[in-house]
């Protein structure tokens, strides 16, 4: 198992560009999440998804949209990038037993946006 | 919203010193868990609370969980140069977690040989 995975591991941008960063689980969790780390601020819930086909909103979601097509992948997509979304993004999963919560997360994707 | 708070933000130690973090929450929780993360690297789990007064042991990590489950603890007995790296504790946003994890801003470890 490759576990969780995210692509690209880097990427540099300019101001008002767009890209997508890919995530895909082979733990067949229900449950996927795009957090975002920045130095000092801990990890800051972005947008999450309880399964195929559903997003819904975490702490700052502004500048961000999701897509959850497959139940394996989750996209986090930048429509217009601004340097304040220059950070790590790490993406997440875990299973819904009920009783643990256990995240796994992925490499992730160091983005610089000039 | 819910805040989760962790302090001190760095800890020095020289090798082989113990290592205490400190975690509170605004707001009861129904499970804490504790991360790691190694520099350059990801958040691992390490461990998660649910019972009111909790302790679980890990070799030489122990975890705490508050009475009033709002405040834990993570114990580093001798710590290692392995022991470096940030430590997270993380409660579920609202609910039953299935809205995701906030995450306390970490305690960095620092270890001098």
């Amino acid at each position: 198992n490759a576990g969780v995975t995210q692509t690209p591991k880097f990427r540099v941008l300019k101001t008002g560009q767009s890209m997508t960063l890919l995530c895909a689980q082979d733990m067949n969790h229900e449950y996927m999440y795009w957090y975002r780390q920045d130095p000092g601020m801990g990890l800051r819930l972005i947008h999450y998804s309880v399964g195929e086909g559903t997003t819904a909103k975490g702490e700052v979601p502004d500048g961000y949209n999701v897509s959850r097509l497959k139940k394996q992948n989750f996209l986090l997509g930048l429509e217009s990038a601004a340097p304040s979304q220059t950070s790590v993004y790490f993406c997440a999963s875990r299973r819904d037993t009920g009783v643990t919560y256990e995240q796994y997360f992925g490499p992730g994707t160091r983005l610089t946006v000039t | 919203g819910q805040q989760v708070m962790q302090i001190p933000q760095y800890q020095h130690v020289q090798e082989g010193e113990d290592f205490t973090t400190y975690c509170n929450s605004s707001t009861t929780l129904s499970n804490i868990q504790w991360y790691k993360q190694r520099p350059g690297g990801h958040p691992v789990f390490l461990i998660q609370l649910v019972k009111s007064g909790e302790v679980k042991k890990q070799k030489r990590l122990t975890f705490q969980f508050g009475e009033a489950k709002k405040n834990s603890s993570l114990h580093i007995t001798a710590t290692q140069t392995t022991d470096v790296g940030t430590y997270f504790c993380a409660g579920p946003s609202s609910g039953g977690g299935a809205d995701g994890l906030t995450f306390g801003k970490g305690t960095h470890l620092i270890i001098q040989p």
